[in-house]
C-alpha cells in the first residue's frame, strides 16, 4: 500500500511563490501526479512526474526525487484564481494511484 | 467541462431509500472508475472497471453496487445507506488502466444521508 503526506493549508498572497511538499510511504512507487480543485468542482490534472527532477508548465512546476520520497508542486505567480486544493497522488507498479488528504491553497489580495 | 459528467449534482436520500448516480463521459476512453471524497480526506477508490469490466473493488460495502453497461456510462446504485456514506462522489475515466494515466473527473455527486 501507500500513504501520501502533504500540508493541510498553505496561505499566501498574489504574486507570491507557494510550495506544497508530499512524502510518499510506498512499496513499488511509480510516478508522482497533482491534481487541483476548486471547491464545488471537479479535480483536474496539473502534472506528472515518474522521473526525479523539475517539470515546468506555465506557472506550475512539480519536482520528484525518488531517493528522498519526496515530491513538491511549486506555483509562481499567484493569482486569486489559484485558491483551490491540490492533491498529491502515487502510482505503485500495480497502477494503483493513492491520494493525499489534499492542501488547501488559500491566496489573499 | 471535462468530458466526464455525473447526475445528480446534489442527492438527499433516507437509509431505506434505493438511488442511483449516474456519470458518462465523452472521451472515448477505457477505463472508468469511482472515488469517494470525504472531507479532510485522501480520495478513496471505491471501484475500477475497464473495458466494461471490473478490475478492482476495494472492500466497499455490498450497499454501493456499480455497474458499466458500455465503456461510456458507470453507474452507483446506492440501497440502505448509513450517514457516514455521506460524501462527495467522484468519477472519473482514463484512456486506459495503466497507473499512470492521466485521470479526467466529473464534478461529483455530493450525497447526504439522513
Amino acid at each position: 500500500g501507500q500513504s501520501l503526506e502533504q500540508p493541510s493549508e498553505v496561505t499566501a498572497v498574489e504574486g507570491a511563490i507557494v510550495q506544497i511538499n508530499c512524502t510518499y510511504q510506498t512499496s513499488g512507487f511509480y510516478g508522482l501526479s497533482w491534481y487541483q480543485q476548486h471547491d464545488g468542482g471537479a479535480p483536474t490534472f496539473l502534472s506528472y512526474n515518474a522521473l526525479d527532477g523539475l517539470e515546468e508548465t506555465g506557472r506550475f512546476s512539480s519536482f520528484l526525487s525518488r531517493s528522498d520520497s519526496y515530491g513538491y508542486l511549486l506555483l509562481q505567480e499567484l493569482q486569486m484564481k489559484d485558491s483551490a486544493s491540490y492533491f498529491c497522488a502515487g502510482t505503485d507498479s500495480w497502477g494503483k494511484l493513492q491520494f493525499g488528504a489534499g492542501t488547501q491553497v488559500v491566496v489573499t489580495p | 467541462e471535462t468530458g466526464v459528467t455525473q447526475t445528480p449534482r446534489h442527492l438527499v436520500m433516507g437509509m431505506t431509500n434505493k438511488k442511483s448516480l449516474k456519470c458518462e463521459q465523452h472521451l472515448g476512453h477505457n477505463a472508468m472508475y469511482w472515488y469517494k471524497q470525504s472531507a479532510k480526506k485522501p480520495l478513496e477508490l471505491m471501484f475500477v472497471y475497464s473495458l466494461e469490466e471490473r478490475v478492482e473493488n476495494n472492500s466497499v460495502p455490498s450497499r454501493f453496487s456499480p455497474e458499466c453497461p458500455n465503456s461510456s456510462h458507470l453507474f452507483l446504485h446506492l440501497h440502505t445507506l448509513q450517514p457516514e456514506d455521506s460524501a462527495l462522489y467522484l468519477c472519473a475515466s482514463s484512456q486506459d488502466r495503466t497507473g499512470d494515466e492521466k485521470l479526467f473527473f466529473g464534478s461529483g455527486t455530493q450525497l447526504s444521508v439522513l
